[in-house]
């Protein structure tokens, strides 16, 4: 069975700093790795994924993530932060029944 | 491309009635789409598996009987709550695998807010 952890519910920055959000998962297949984006009453958008590959994936919004085998890890990171960053943000581990397994979300402000 | 819609966007009936939300794929083929169900400031807890032609697959405390799913289509599946109560209130995503894609991406829809009164 997969799992996602996502360490801190809440996370504030200030506009132009960096934004780290921290994703751990178990899996017991190689996982499919994934970070969604998801802004009030609305649905979820796809910012990046990993399947295979290259470690570090680049995704939409200046957002990147480094799959990290050893430390089952799967963070989010964009080195300055817009005011448009402000949304809840979720990772999400896949099976191999297509099935998504989410953590539970980590809401972001950028402050002014 | 890979759009997902779903109708209504936000629904209010008044309980012991049914409400149906559809789910389409507007420019793929989904033989698969996954019914979620969002609680607010809470995470996406997948209900079923909605697999064309053939039975939605619930996951384990979700009532079958009571969430009717249907997915008739390669580009339609819907999600019927029958005999709604207050506590199914709640924000209803769906999503779907494209079909002619390899790879485990879902694309997901705007969601339904369902308000049962």
């Amino acid at each position: 069975a997969q799992s996602v952890t996502q360490l801190g519910s809440h996370v504030s920055v200030s506009e132009g700093a960096l934004v780290l959000l921290r994703c751990n998962y178990s899996s017991s297949v190689p996982p499919y790795l994934f970070w969604y984006v998801q802004y009030p009453n609305q649905g979820l958008q796809l910012l990046l994924k990993y399947t295979t590959g290259a470690t570090l994936v680049k995704g939409i919004n200046g957002f990147e993530a480094e799959f990290k085998k050893s430390e089952t890890s799967f963070h989010l990171t964009k080195p300055s932060a817009h005011m448009s960053d402000a949304a809840e943000y979720f990772c999400a581990v896949s099976d191999r029944d297509y099935k998504l397994s989410f953590g539970a979300g980590t809401t972001v402000t950028v402050r002014a | 491309g890979a759009v997902v819609s779903q109708h209504p966007s936000w629904v209010i009936c008044k309980s012991g009635t049914s409400v149906k939300i559809e789910c389409r794929s507007l420019d793929f083929q989904a033989t698969t789409m996954f019914w979620y169900r969002q609680f607010p400031k809470q995470s996406l807890m997948l209900m079923a598996t909605s697999n064309e032609g053939s039975k939605a697959t619930y996951e384990q405390g979700v009532e079958k009987d009571k969430f009717l799913i249907n997915h008739a289509s390669l580009t339609l599946s819907t999600l019927t709550v029958t005999s709604a109560h207050p506590e199914d209130s709640s924000f209803y995503i769906c999503s779907a695998r494209d079909s002619g894609r390899l790879g485990y991406e879902q694309y997901f829809g705007p969601g339904t807010r369902l308000t049962v009164t």
